[in-house]
């Protein structure tokens, strides 16, 4: 089956800097890629989610790329803002009827931005 | 309007002891899930229905029995608690196909096993 590894566990960064979190994936036929902002006492809420069939994703202050061929996809937060402090998940799915719903998520990032 | 709705929010329990979580979503969603994330945060999927037909059941103990009695619905009911229970349970909704589109989580249930 998909395991999906994400890197790093923590990230400290100050207020107004970057943030990349990266994602490797090892089932070459996932084909959807989603990421998932945790905040304290709250359920997981999407962010941003990419296609196989496109490079690069942007939605503001965040962005989304994937490299099919080395598997791997990573998660860049510009001007970090305090509210920006949460966990987040990578995940990856193949879609199709023979894993329906099944959407593997990586271990989560602890991001923490400081003023 | 809370999009997916889980009761309680909290629960602590003594092993041996059998308890239900319920679930309701009202966005007119067809799938259905209960999520599990341990300690370390790990999120891990333990069943999917969708149109209240059991989709996936991943290699969870049969303690564990879901039960969707209609689209808006999934309930959870863990039989014989464990101390290795103790997890945050989260249920979700999509429309379809995890990758047709959004998963939406509720705000979890938080069980503690003493």
């Amino acid at each position: 089956g998909e395991n999906v590894e994400q890197h790093p566990s923590t990230l400290s960064v100050q207020e107004g800097d970057s943030a990349v979190i990266k994602c490797t994936y090892s089932d070459s036929a996932s084909n959807y890629f989603p990421w998932y902002k945790q905040e304290l006492g709250k359920g997981p809420q999407l962010i941003i989610d990419i296609r196989s069939n496109v490079g690069e994703k942007k939605d503001q202050r965040i962005a989304v790329t994937l490299n099919k061929t080395a598997k791997h996809f990573s998660l860049h937060i510009t001007e970090t803002q305090p509210e920006d402090s949460a966990v987040y998940f990578c995940a990856a799915s193949r879609g199709g009827t023979d894993s329906w719903g099944k959407l593997q998520f990586g271990a989560g990032t602890q991001v923490v931005v400081t003023p | 309007d809370t999009a997916v709705s889980q009761t309680p929010k909290y629960l602590v329990t003594q092993m041996g002891n059998d308890k239900s979580i319920k679930c309701e979503q009202n966005l007119g969603h067809d799938t259905m899930y209960w999520y599990k994330q341990d300690s370390k945060k790990f999120l891990k999927i333990m069943f999917s229905y969708n149109n209240k037909e059991l989709i996936i059941n991943e290699t969870v103990p049969n303690r564990f029995s879901p039960k969707s009695p209609d689209k808006a619905h999934l309930n959870l009911h863990i039989n014989s608690l464990e101390l290795g229970d103790s997890a945050v349970y989260f249920c979700a909704s999509s429309l379809g196909q995890i990758s047709t589109g959004e998963l939406f989580f509720g705000e979890g249930s938080r069980l503690t096993v003493l």
